[in-house]
């Protein structure tokens, strides 16, 4: 069973709807949750970044962490063609360099 | 800035081959990693750099060296390259902050074929 799960879709979805991105981790010792996005070729660039259990908001993403049932999300609202990228899950320990990572959701928002 | 500048980024090999992958930053970051990125496997970890002077093993580092030459740059190697080494392989920098490794900055990747 790998460390971190998380479906790689393809999710297609149109312009203007809520999506939801959803990782399941099995490693309690992980106290640090990231998100990444990945546009085709490029690098990835870090989207949010929680410490612990709780909800983070930046504009239109929600970055939501549930420890108790080892579940992450990311809420994208009112979606953008512009959005339309591979979005990673990330998690890492204290005191740690080895940040894990899912494998990745591509998205698809249609204009 | 530039941030993290890795070369080449693309390179094709035959099996058996050597090469290294450069990569540096100029974020004055104190970790350094290297990732493949594989369909379907997400980013694994092959080594990384804590901080100048040292380097650690992480989940894929078989058939793998680094170098750290310095604080801006760290190099991958591929002694004998094999065709399951394919793969896109990033170079990443962070500074850790409240124990944790801080946000990974990533270069562009280097797109590597061994036939």
């Amino acid at each position: 069973q790998k460390e971190v799960e998380q479906d790689p879709g393809p999710l297609s979805v149109p312009e203007g709807a809520i999506v939801s991105l959803n990782c399941t981790y099995s490693n309690s010792a992980f106290q640090y949750f990231m998100w990444y996005r990945q546009y085709s070729r490029k690098g990835p660039e870090l989207l949010m970044y929680t410490y612990s259990s709780g909800n983070k908001e930046d504009g239109r993403f929600t970055a939501q962490v549930d420890k108790s049932s080892k579940y992450i999300s990311l809420f994208i609202r009112d979606s953008q063609p512009s959005d339309s990228a591979t979005y990673l899950c990330a998690m890492s320990g204290t005191g740690g360099f080895k940040t894990i990572f899912g494998a990745g959701t591509r998205l698809f928002v249609k204009a | 800035n530039a941030g993290v500048t890795q070369t080449p980024k693309f390179q094709v090999l035959k099996t058996g081959q050597s090469m290294t992958l450069q990569c540096a930053q100029d974020m004055n970051h104190n970790s350094m990693y290297w990732y493949r990125q594989d369909p379907g496997m997400g980013l694994r970890l092959i080594y990384y750099s804590a901080s100048e002077g040292t380097t650690d093993k992480g989940e894929v580092p078989n058939g793998y060296n680094v170098s750290r030459l310095n604080k801006r740059e760290f190099s991958l190697r591929l002694e004998s390259a094999a065709p399951s080494q394919t793969s896109v392989y990033f170079c990443a920098s962070s500074e850790p902050t409240g124990g944790g490794t801080g946000e990974l900055f990533f270069g562009e990747g280097s797109r590597l074929t061994v036939l």
